[in-house]
């Protein structure tokens, strides 16, 4: 167990629909990423929070956005959902100190999306 | 930019045996960490090993060891006396280590399956 929870573990929703994805990091951690993981794409980083503010962005489409609320907890809102956007959504936290060098993510147990 | 490359898209390995994992990778950024994640049929992905490109030896933990040859832009991944525990994808990554850039870049991953 890594001390990162992710909610909820499976989603099926349909086209066009929104859901939203949560994330609590593990105690201590003020970084949480955000990672998409699908058959074609693999693995890519969406977007990072660091202590409530948006840190860095990859490859994250307009329709998504995401936030990191006071309690570090964060959530992954997916919008105008498309077949294409089925997907494992991971949710990864990291101290992020100063001494970056010893940082490592620990990744929660991921959110499935299925998009019908 | 980063780059990881893991040309091994599957290996079958006899239980007992050690197994090499291939990565190698490319970046332009002076200072840099790789890591391993083992990802099970399950989903989560759990850390593995960690080597900083500053670090003089080659990283152990346990069953684990990095092979790291910077001149080659290897970091291979050793594991000894494999389990059948053990089957699952291996992800290669690695992170640009300056305060404010800590995304990490995936490989697409090495299917490992032991025999018995």
């Amino acid at each position: 167990d890594s001390g990162v929870t992710q909610t909820p573990k499976h989603l099926i929703t349909a086209t066009g629909q929104r859901v939203t994805l949560r994330c609590s990091p593990r105690s201590g951690d003020l970084s949480v990423y955000w990672y998409q993981q699908s058959l074609d794409q693999g693995l890519q980083f969406l977007i990072q929070y660091y202590n409530g503010e948006e840190r860095a962005k990859g490859n994250i489409l307009e329709r998504f956005s995401a936030q990191q609320f006071p309690d570090l907890h964060s959530e992954l809102n997916l919008s105008s959902l498309e077949l294409g956007d089925s997907a494992l959504y991971f949710c990864a936290s990291s101290p992020t100190s100063m001494r970056a060098s010893t940082d490592t993510q620990y990744f929660g147990p991921g959110t499935r999306l299925t998009v019908l | 930019a980063q780059k990881i490359t893991q040309t091994q898209p599957g290996m079958f390995v006899q239980e007992k045996e050690a197994v090499t994992l291939d990565c190698t990778y490319d970046t332009s950024d002076p200072s840099y960490g790789l890591f391993w994640y083992k990802q099970p049929s399950s989903g989560e992905m759990i850390f593995l090993i960690y080597q900083g490109s500053y670090d003089q030896q080659n990283a152990t933990e346990g069953r684990y060891s990095l092979n790291f040859q910077k001149a080659r832009k290897s970091a291979n991944l050793v594991i000894s006396a494999s389990q059948l525990g053990d089957s699952a994808m291996y992800f290669c990554a690695m992170r640009a280590l300056n305060f404010g850039n800590e995304k990490l870049t995936f490989g697409t991953g090495t299917r490992l399956t032991i025999i018995p």
